[in-house]
């Protein structure tokens, strides 16, 4: 069955430093999508990705996040400039037409130190 | 603004019982979603639900769309069942069809 691939599934590192999070969506999907679990907490939209650029952010995607689609395989989350409150897990998703076919990634957990 | 609230939070289960766990959801919402989360932290998405009532196996899920209401069942439940299920809420045809989580419901079932 097809799945997203996350990579890494866990990482650490230090505050201020630069992370990319990268995401292989379902091959003949269209709709990419970055969400986050803080620890103990529900899951929280972060961005959708369609046709080459950002549809929709939420409040959380401040301008130290940014998502692109660099080769037509990969989907992947920046956060520039890490914060402690940035330790999640981030989960990444792809659908095809419809809201059918939601397909998530196994997460990677982002922990800050 | 768009909301799903989710119930109980917590669920324990004898194994062979039955389990119903809830979802309600705002206006602006027209289709749900149920989850599954493992301990390791994945997702698995279990039904996508406009209307009417879906099966897989042992669950079943259902949703009331005038009652703004969704419901998951568990028939014979099994120790494997134990995980966070997840109701998220989606605009469907809007925009983006991104989903609104409910805080989930955890659920241990004891053999």
């Amino acid at each position: 069955e097809p799945e997203v691939t996350q990579t890494p599934s866990h990482q650490v590192t230090q505050m201020g430093q630069e992370v990319i999070l990268r995401c292989v969506p379902i091959s003949n999907h269209l709709y990419f999508y970055w969400y986050r679990q803080i620890l103990g907490q529900k899951v929280e939209f972060l961005v959708s990705f369609y046709n080459n650029e950002i549809s929709e952010k939420s409040e959380i995607f401040d301008d130290q996040f940014s998502v692109e689609r660099p080769d037509g395989s990969n989907f992947t989350l920046k956060i520039r400039s890490t914060k402690l409150e940035d330790s999640a897990m981030y989960f990444c998703a792809s659908r095809g037409q419809g809201g059918h076919g939601y397909t998530f990634g196994s997460g990677t957990r982002l922990t800050v130190v | 603004k768009n909301e799903v609230e989710q119930s109980p939070q917590n669920l324990t289960a004898q194994e062979g019982e039955f389990i119903t766990i809830n979802c309600s959801y705002s206006v602006g919402i027209s289709a749900l979603h149920w989850l599954q989360q493992h301990p390791g932290g994945g997702i698995v998405s279990l039904f996508m639900l406009s209307s009417g009532k879906k099966k897989h196996g042992r669950l079943i899920a259902t949703i009331n769309i005038q009652e703004k209401h969704s419901s998951l069942h568990i028939t014979a439940s099994h120790p494997r069942d134990s995980a966070v299920y997840i109701c998220a809420g989606m605009n469907y045809g809007g925009a983006t069809n991104k989903l609104i989580f409910g805080t989930g419901t955890l659920l241990a079932v004891q053999p």
